[in-house]
């Protein structure tokens, strides 16, 4: 069956620090992969999405960049966090959309508190 | 572009009784649909899918029901418990489009 990992859970970063966060995604290949950001209210918001190792489409212009270096490894990046960049950060997969049933799965989710 | 939006941002149930969480959907050619339960601190998980060929669709406990007249569709959570008590999401998509999510309903069950 298919998993997903996403780490670390939480993090506490200062204002103009680097930020890394990893995601992998296990028993399936070629996935697409994508980074949502949930702030308060619970809306999702799409961040960024890719359909193939260094294939990235951004969604929204910000602090943040995204990478795949491999089929299955996913990371967003800062090189300087402002406040604003705090939140809960989801990675997430599915099969190509081609497929008739594209369902999202989403890994547990990273904590970000930039203070 | 597609929004999604529930009717309700909270909604209170007691223990046993049967919840009714409603999405409505703005775009006619969405075809496949997607409810998600996401319980605090974690990452949504997905319940139960529907496609637009389809009316209803049961799963354990849950029925999603859509109105494609009305752009409509409801998650059904039979016999709630204490543990269906999470932010409920629905999402939907047009073809090969990236699905587009709702806010979200919170689901509140009193023992």
């Amino acid at each position: 069956s298919q998993t997903i990992h996403q780490w670390p859970a939480t993090l506490v970063q200062p204002v103009g620090s680097p930020l890394s966060l990893e995601c992998t995604v296990e028993g399936t290949s070629n996935p697409n992969l994508y980074w949502y950001r949930q702030a308060a209210g619970r809306g999702l918001q799409l961040l960024f999405y890719s359909v193939g190792i260094g294939q990235i489409s951004s969604e929204v212009p910000q602090n943040l960049s995204a990478s795949r270096p491999q089929d299955r490894q996913f990371i967003l990046s800062s090189k300087k966090l402002l406040l604003s960049d705090s939140g809960f950060y989801l990675c997430a997969w599915s099969v190509p959309p081609t497929a008739v049933r594209n369902t999202i799965y989403f890994g547990e989710g990273s904590w970000l508190t930039v203070v | 572009g597609e929004s999604v939006g529930l009717h309700l941002p909270t909604l209170s149930v007691q223990e046993g009784d049967n919840s009714i969480i409603n999405c409505a959907y703005s775009n006619s050619a969405s075809d496949y649909f997607i409810w998600y339960k996401q319980e605090s601190g974690k990452g949504p998980q997905f319940i139960i899918d529907i496609r637009s060929n389809m009316d209803k669709r049961q799963g354990q406990r849950v029925t999603v029901l859509l109105n494609k007249t009305v752009k409509h569709l409801s998650l059904q959570i039979a016999a709630t418990q204490p543990g269906d008590s999470a932010v409920y999401f629905c999402a939907a998509r047009e073809g090969s489009y990236i699905p587009t999510f709702g806010r979200g309903t919170s689901l509140i069950v009193h023992p």
